[in-house]
């Protein structure tokens, strides 16, 4: 299994333009999930996803859309980028939302908004 | 939402055990303790999590107080590959998935 993985590592935008962080996970798992983390900060939540079809706002989901078409893919989509969105991204996925499940983390996005 | 409180960083030697303390005074009932840790540059990575007793796996042990106020990651060993910071996370049910992050222990490993 490969796991969690996010494309791409890298991306440097521009102010105003948009562009998708994907992430895919080869394990079967219900729940997927975005979070950034800003420097020294822990992770917060962005939006989340209990199955195919169904997605839901977390803790700070403006600028960002997000869609659940199949169980393995979880795009994050960035409309027109700010630099206040300038942050590490993380995708993470598990087998159900139940709180006593452990997540798998991918090894992150770095976006640099200038 | 409960919160968590961690010393910021803590020093370890190689080869020696480390106690990681977390305070969670206003814990509910079915409030599950999680622990993950984060490496220089990586994503986040699950360690343990418990809800009343004592649980061990391959990586580490986790002591839950009585009262299940606190609770104590314990690495038997420290090693290099050890150092990072170290999240402490209460999961409440109506929560689902969410994992909720404060701002973690920052331990280093000294040879």
């Amino acid at each position: 299994n490969a796991g969690v993985t996010q494309t791409p590592k890298f991306q440097v935008l521009k102010t105003g333009q948009s562009m998708t962080l994907q992430c895919a996970q080869d394990m079967n798992h219900e729940y997927m999930s975005w979070y950034r983390q800003d420097p020294g900060m822990g992770l917060r939540l962005i939006h989340y996803s209990v199955g195919a079809g169904i997605t839901d706002q977390g803790e700070v989901p403006n600028g960002y859309n997000v869609s659940r078409s199949t169980t393995e893919d979880f795009p994050l989509r960035l409309l027109s980028a700010a630099p206040s969105q300038t942050s590490v991204y993380f995708c993470a996925s598990s087998p159900r939302a139940g709180h006593y499940n452990e997540q798998f983390f991918g090894p992150g996005t770095r976006l640099t908004v200038l | 939402d409960a919160k968590t409180t961690q010393p910021n960083s803590m020093e370890s030697n190689e080869e020696e055990p480390v106690h990681l303390p977390c305070n969670h005074s206003t814990i509910s009932g079915t409030d599950y303790i999680h622990w993950y840790r984060q490496l220089p540059s990586q994503g986040p990575e699950y360690v343990i999590h418990g809800l009343t007793s004592n649980v061990n796996n391959r990586m580490a042990s986790l002591a839950i107080a009585e009262d299940r106020k606190s609770s104590t990651l314990i690495l038997h060993r420290a090693t290099l590959r050890d150092a990072a910071v170290y999240y402490c996370i209460l999961r409440a049910g109506y929560q689902g998935g969410k994992l909720i992050f404060g701002q973690g222990t920052e331990l280093s490993v000294k040879p």
